[in-house]
């Protein structure tokens, strides 16, 4: 139990297009989802919390209207990034929980890659 | 906010050695996980042990959350264990389920 599914995993794009990564739990409902950034060779670092029904929040530094959170049911939240540029180009991962006190569950990340 | 510190950063072994990783974390937690990251950048969910001793095959976590550090244990190790290992802590409050992550242990682990 507790899966969670992004799509795409790789996606090669023109500078100025915008993009939609999907980040889906299959098995179980999800309030609040967790988006995540990782440039090579680095950690991952928090971009913003997701939460279903109301505004995303964002983690200092990163440009809200940017990228767009969109979090329409409790088993699907969306992150678009707008009018991107080469460095936007990075690993995007999600994240998710059962419950508060249970670990969270990653997607399988998208390779985003802006020429 | 909360800090996380990982070492060593680098760990080069012989198949069949055994290892330790360790994580610090600057203030108490509510949730600890270990994750190993394969080639393709998937997180592979090793343990969610905000406290005590897990074991699982080879692998096993120690949490001494008084003392705010956790342990990873590897052993026999084998080529595919080879990656790179993250801790990642979270705290309660309105941080509640984000995640921070520490700069990662890079496993190589030649045959």
């Amino acid at each position: 139990g507790a899966v969670v599914s992004q799509h795409p995993s790789w996606v090669i794009c023109k500078s100025g297009t915008s993009v939609k990564i999907e980040c889906r739990s299959l098995d179980f409902q999800a309030t609040t989802m967790f988006w995540y950034r990782q440039f090579p060779k680095q950690s991952l670092m928090l971009m913003a919390t997701s939460n279903e029904g109301s505004k995303a929040t964002y983690e200092q530094g990163v440009e809200k209207d940017k990228f767009l959170i969109n979090h329409a049911s409790l088993t699907l939240s969306t992150l678009t990034v707008t009018s991107a540029h080469p460095e936007d180009s990075s690993f995007y991962i999600c994240s998710a929980s059962l419950r508060s006190n249970q670990p969270q569950h990653f997607g399988d990340g998208t390779r985003l890659s802006i020429l | 906010g909360i800090q996380v510190e990982q070492s060593p950063p680098d760990l080069i072994l012989q198949e069949g050695a055994n290892s330790t990783l360790r994580c610090n974390f600057s203030d108490s937690v509510n949730n600890l996980q270990w994750f190993h990251q394969n080639p393709w950048g998937q997180l592979i969910n090793l343990f969610y042990i905000p406290s005590g001793t897990k074991q699982n095959g080879r692998l096993s976590a120690t949490t001494v959350a008084t003392e705010r550090y956790s342990l990873l244990y590897i052993s026999s190790s084998q080529t595919t264990d080879s990656g790179v290992y993250f801790c990642a802590v979270g705290a309660g409050g309105t941080s509640y389920g984000k995640l921070t992550f520490g700069q990662g242990t890079i496993l190589t682990v030649h045959p």
